[in-house]
């Protein structure tokens, strides 16, 4: 069935280093992909999103490209804040729209000062 | 706008006892999601609604889970005779029509002791 897998965290960095989170899916056909974040004591909020082989999506400096061939969507930013610190989520749409999101485990990230 | 309400935002309950999470959509938006997510986990899809009708059913929801969106508006979520295995957060999501993006609520965490 079709799956994310996203690497292991958690992930501490210090402010202005770049990040990158690994994400990597399976899924038949031609699904969506998204990044969610959820910051302390927050819902979870869609951070960006790519509907179709090399879209690219960004949103607060984050970004993220699909990549059909190696069936990945990895998340970067150049300079991590400590206000990017939260628990970020690697989705998958299977149908290509919002419904029946498959998520990932999620990668903790805390940015020191 | 005022985001995904969801009550309570936590429960304790025994072991056998039924429960009964609500959720508050965003008011136009005609979708209603819930999911479940345990430590360590990301999100797993449970539901969901388009209007009153609930159009899919995750093979996660036991015959002991239901839930209900009268009139389209608010949805409820019961679990009855709970188990301990259904300790979890369970989260409300809506997005309109047509693939726009989730917003989900704060969730509801579960602890069935």
């Amino acid at each position: 069935g079709d799956s994310v897998t996203q690497m292991e965290g958690p992930v501490t960095l210090s402010e202005e280093a770049f990040l990158t989170i690994n994400c990597t899916y399976t899924a038949t056909g031609y699904p969506s992909l998204f990044w969610y974040v959820q910051y302390p004591g927050e819902g979870l909020q869609l951070l960006l999103k790519a509907t179709k082989a090399d879209d690219k999506g960004s949103n607060k400096g984050f970004e993220a490209t699909y990549r059909k061939e190696t069936t990945s969507f990895h998340l970067e930013k150049g300079s991590v804040q400590v206000s990017d610190s939260a628990v970020y989520f690697c989705a998958l749409s299977p149908q290509g729209g919002s419904e029946k999101l498959v998520f990932g485990k999620g990668t903790k990230l805390t940015v020191n000062p | 706008d005022t985001g995904v309400s969801q009550n309570p935002r936590h429960k304790i309950t025994k072991r056998g006892q039924n429960v009964t999470f609500r959720c508050d959509p965003i008011s136009e938006h005609n979708r209603l999601y819930w999911y479940r997510q345990t430590l360590g986990q990301g999100p797993e899809f449970l539901t969901y609604f388009q209007n009153e009708a609930q159009l899919e059913k995750s093979r996660l929801l036991s015959d002991r889970f239901s839930a209900e969106r009268p009139k389209g508006s608010f949805s409820t979520l019961e679990i009855q005779r709970t188990e301990q295995g259904d300790s979890a957060m369970y989260l409300c999501a809506s997005s309109l029509l047509g693939g726009s993006p989730l917003h989900f609520g704060n969730g509801t965490r579960l602890t069935v002791t």
